[in-house]
């Protein structure tokens, strides 16, 4: 049963685009969000978060959007530059339950084209 | 200076060994994590530690046991290796447990089983 979900496992960008990643999750306990980006070889490092509470986060380039009703998000990336280019996977957590247990998505593979 | 770091990086390895795998972080974080990644790139959760207590436990074999010495420490050691153990393993951090806080992610140990 997997809770949360990137149902596009790849996206290609042109450099200076817009970059929309999508995350789905079925758990109505979670009310907090995450965005890891993760390089080749390397682990994930946060990103941007999210909580119930808002329904759109900002930090410089990337916007997190939340829809709690369609219990789906979104990382906006804009503009996309050659860097951008990784892994990324959502998380949702819930902060009153699970132990602090994320639970992640598996992953969307950006790529953004110079 | 690094946040958090696993050795080895690469493990290859038998099956029926048994292995370790070391983790440390240097943020004075409370809360330590072990997470698998499989060949689908989904991220799971094995363990959870704060404070050196076991708090999360996801239905993992007891072929694997975590083992938390102090804080900044969490290795995880794997008795009996099969072929299915093969992976990349993630150490990560985080200030509490609380569901809000990030997690910050070690480089990952790709273990090969042969």
């Amino acid at each position: 049963d997997q809770q949360v979900k990137q149902n596009s496992p790849s996206l290609s960008v042109q450099e200076g685009r817009i970059s929309i990643l999508n995350c789905d999750y079925t758990n109505s306990m979670f009310d907090y969000f995450l965005w890891y980006k993760k390089y080749p070889a390397e682990g994930p490092t946060f990103l941007i978060s999210i909580s119930s509470i808002k329904d759109k986060n900002e930090d410089g380039r990337f916007t997190v959007f939340l829809n709690k009703s369609a219990k789906h998000l979104s990382l906006h990336i804009v503009p996309s530059q050659p860097g951008d280019s990784a892994v990324y996977f959502c998380a949702a957590s819930g902060r009153s339950t699970n132990a602090g247990k994320s639970t992640f998505g598996d992953g969307t593979t950006l790529t953004v084209k110079p | 200076d690094t946040a958090v770091s696993q050795t080895p990086k690469y493990l290859v390895t038998q099956m029926g060994n048994d292995k370790s795998i070391k983790c440390e972080q240097n943020l004075g974080h409370d809360t330590m994590y072990w997470y698998k990644q499989d060949s689908k790139k989904f991220l799971k959760i094995m363990f959870s530690y704060n404070n050196k207590e076991l708090i999360i436990n996801e239905t993992v074999p007891n072929r694997f046991s975590p083992k938390s010495p102090d804080k900044a420490h969490l290795n995880l050691h794997i008795n009996s290796l099969e072929l299915g153990d093969s992976a990349v393993y993630f150490c990560a951090s985080s200030q509490g447990l609380a569901g809000d806080y990030e997690q910050y992610f070690g480089p990952g140990t790709r273990l090969t089983v042969t």
